[in-house]
């Protein structure tokens, strides 16, 4: 079993739709997650990070961390096209230096 | 500022030659990170550096792959005998220090590495 797992997709949402994105981890050690964005052929850029369990929300993403269940999701309201892109959920193993596991990415796309 | 910087940004390169990929950190930051993305999967862990040791090389493949950073700043890593099954992304990403509770990683535009 992956250490962290998320449904590649694609998962296809229409414009100003909420586009639902998960992730479960099996490492407890992990307590802190991480998510980042790629557009295809660029790099990983940051959306939000979160390490204490409940929502925080940052504009129109909302990323929730659930520990007992060990799953992570974010939300992002009112997709929009250049929401388009494969999110990646990283776990942090602080007790390895701050090293990153990532899934597999789930990719969205939004139809206009 | 300047973020993290990655050379080259492409490399072709025939089976069994030996290739070098260059990382230069955000200023000031002292942990940095290599990892290796393949086609369709999340990036992999390779090595990461505090300063100028190398803290943890558990992710690299095999003993065909090694990196440095001599000064605490720029990293390469290096990659011998190199074999199809190496070309993949390699990126890179800096933090302000290794396991911080919040310490984010900043990836560079990552170097793409193709064995013919």
């Amino acid at each position: 079993q992956k250490e962290v797992e998320q449904n590649s997709g694609p998962l296809s949402v229409p414009e100003g739709a909420i586009a639902s994105l998960n992730c479960t981890y099996s490492d407890r050690g992990s307590q802190s997650f991480f998510w980042y964005r790629q557009y295809s052929g660029k790099s990983p850029e940051l959306i939000m990070f979160i390490y204490s369990n409940g929502d925080k929300e940052d504009g129109r993403f909302t990323a929730q961390l659930n520990k007992a269940s060990q799953y992570v999701s974010l939300l992002i309201r009112d997709s929009q096209p250049s929401d388009s892109a494969t999110y990646l959920c990283a776990g942090v193993l602080y007790n390895q230096g701050g090293k990153l596991i990532f899934g597999q990415g789930t990719e969205l796309s939004v139809k206009p | 500022g300047a973020g993290v910087s990655q050379t080259p940004s492409n490399k072709v390169t025939e089976k069994g030659k030996y290739v070098e990929l260059r990382c230069d950190p955000i200023s000031g930051h002292t942990a940095l990170y290599w990892y290796r993305q393949s086609l369709g999967q999340g990036p992999e862990f390779l090595i990461y550096f505090q300063g100028t040791g190398a803290a943890d090389d558990s992710g690299l493949p095999n003993d065909r792959f090694f990196a440095v950073r001599p000064e605490g700043s720029v990293s390469t890593l290096k990659i011998q005998r190199t074999e199809r099954g190496d070309s993949a992304v390699y990126l890179c990403a800096s933090s302000p220090s290794a396991g911080a509770y919040t310490d984010t990683q900043y990836f560079g535009p990552g170097t793409r590495l193709t064995v013919l």
